[in-house]
C-alpha cells in the first residue's frame, strides 16, 4: 500500500521568511510519481509539480523549489521569501503505474500555510 | 484558470432530495474524476472514468451515482444523502491514467455540499 505524511498540519510564518514544507512516502514500486498541490481558500487545487522515480534532479522555479531524496523517501518543498498569496494549503501525492489503473492518488493530508505580514 | 468548471459552487440539499453536480473540462483530456474532501481527511478518490468508461468505483455508496456521456463532461447524481455525506466535492481531469508520463490531475474549485 502507498501511503504519504505529512507530519506538519500548520505553519505559521512571516512574510518573507523561508519555508519548507515536508513530505515522506512509502511504495513499493519502483517507478512511482510524486506531485504537490497548492489550494487557496478559493478551493481548487492547483497542480505545481510531478516529480518521476527516476529524475532526483532537484527542480527550482521561481520562488519554489523541491528537494526529492529516495534515500530518504522524501520530497520536501521550500518556498522562498514567502508572501501573503502563499497562505493555502499544500498537499503532497504520490501515484505509480501499478496501482491496478486509474491514475490513482494517495494524498497526504494537507500542511496549511499561513503567512502573515 | 485550471479549465476545469464545476456548478454549481454550493448547495444545500435535504436527505430526501434528489440533485446533481456538473463537471466540464476544457483541456482535452481523456480522464476524469471524482474525489471528496471531507473535514480533517485525505482527499478520497470516489470514481475515474477513462475514455468515458469506469474504472474506478472505490467503494463508493449506491447513494452516489456517476455518469460520464463524452469525455468533456462528468455528472455526480446525489439521492437519499446523509449529513456525514457534506463535504467538497472535486473534478479532477488528466490526459491519461495509465499512472505514467502525462498522469497529472487538474482539479475543478469544486463543490461544497450541505446535507441537512
Amino acid at each position: 500500500a502507498q501511503k504519504v505524511t505529512q507530519a506538519q498540519t500548520e505553519i505559521s510564518v512571516v512574510e518573507k521568511e523561508d519555508v519548507t514544507l515536508d513530505c515522506v512516502y512509502e511504495t513499493r514500486d519502483t517507478t512511482y510519481y510524486l506531485f504537490w498541490y497548492k489550494q487557496p481558500p478559493s478551493g481548487e487545487l492547483v497542480f505545481l509539480i510531478r516529480r518521476n522515480s527516476f529524475d532526483e534532479q532537484n527542480e527550482i522555479s521561481g520562488r519554489y523549489s523541491w528537494n526529492f531524496q529516495k534515500s530518504t523517501s522524501s520530497f520536501n518543498f521550500t518556498i522562498t521569501a514567502s508572501q501573503v498569496v502563499d497562505s493555502a494549503v499544500y498537499f503532497c501525492a504520490l501515484t505509480s503505474p501499478d496501482t491496478g489503473g486509474g491514475n490513482k492518488l494517495t494524498f497526504g493530508t494537507g500542511t496549511q500555510l499561513k503567512v502573515e505580514l | 484558470e485550471t479549465g476545469v468548471t464545476q456548478t454549481p459552487r454550493h448547495l444545500v440539499m435535504g436527505m430526501t432530495n434528489k440533485k446533481s453536480l456538473k463537471c466540464e473540462q476544457h483541456l482535452g483530456h481523456n480522464a476524469m474524476y471524482w474525489y471528496k474532501q471531507s473535514a480533517k481527511k485525505p482527499l478520497e478518490l470516489m470514481f475515474v472514468y477513462s475514455l468515458e468508461e469506469r474504472v474506478e468505483n472505490n467503494s463508493v455508496p449506491s447513494r452516489f451515482s456517476p455518469e460520464c456521456p463524452n469525455s468533456s463532461h462528468l455528472f455526480l447524481h446525489l439521492h437519499t444523502l446523509q449529513p456525514e455525506d457534506s463535504a467538497l466535492y472535486l473534478c479532477a481531469s488528466s490526459q491519461e491514467t495509465s499512472g505514467g508520463l502525462n498522469n497529472e490531475q487538474f482539479f475543478g474549485p469544486g463543490t461544497r455540499l450541505t446535507v441537512l
